[in-house]
């Protein structure tokens, strides 16, 4: 089952903040976050794991609330090339589900 | 070091056609997953192969079906096409290290059925 985004779309203005929040229905093992810009593959963000271990590349933070089953990106003083669509996905034996996507436009 | 590679980029095809995507993994993963994007939608996972066997399937009908070769390399075969087949195919390799790891995923395939 697909994980729910919201919201679904978000205009920033340069060095401004934004969380983009993530839910589940089923119980979390990991929570994967995505970026993809437009015309271009997803590009890897970051994995939470249950027990508070995160992998990531890039200064953008996250948490991951196990017991709501839920996960938040948060996206601060926030650069032009942060725009995109960023999805996040949650893992069940190897199957990646993702959310429906949260576009983030900023603008100078 | 090449990324994942897809071909062909586009393709057009015929209601009914059949059709093959090729894609071959980053140097180093052993891991390919195919997805499914429609215009303004996430990626839907199709299916997964590892040690050239499918390993896991999402929700799409018999008519897609796949292959991995024991270069690792994948193709995604779609019989009878329909137009609701028109999407973003995506290929994505992986390293599975560990339960969870990260996916590089291809420049995609843009298959338009009419």
């Amino acid at each position: 089952q697909q994980p729910v985004q919201s919201p679904q779309a978000v205009i920033l203005r340069e060095g401004e903040d934004a969380v983009i929040n993530c839910s589940s229905s089923k119980a979390l093992y990991s929570v994967h976050w995505y970026r993809q810009k437009h015309g271009e593959a997803p590009v890897f963000l970051m994995i939470l794991l249950k027990g508070g271990e995160q992998k990531g590349h890039e200064k953008i933070s996250a948490s991951f609330n196990e017991k709501k089953q839920q996960s938040s990106l948060y996206l601060t003083a926030s650069q032009l090339s942060y725009s995109g669509t960023y999805f996040c996905g949650t893992e069940m034996t190897y199957k990646l589900s993702f959310g429906a996507g949260t576009t983030v436009t900023v603008r100078a | 070091d090449a990324g994942v590679t897809q071909s062909p980029t586009h393709l057009i095809k015929t209601r009914g056609q059949q059709v093959t995507l090729r894609c071959s993994p980053k140097s180093g993963h052993d891991t390919v997953s195919w997805y499914q994007q429609a215009l303004g939608q996430g990626p839907q996972f199709i299916f997964q192969y590892y040690e050239e066997e499918e390993r896991q399937r999402g929700n799409f009908p018999d008519r897609f079906s796949g292959h991995q070769f024991p270069n690792y390399s994948s193709e995604l075969n779609v019989n009878a096409l329909l137009l609701g087949d028109s999407a973003l195919y995506l290929c994505a390799s992986s390293f599975p290290g560990a339960y969870s790891y990260e996916q590089y995923f291809g420049p995609g395939t843009r298959l338009t059925v009419t």
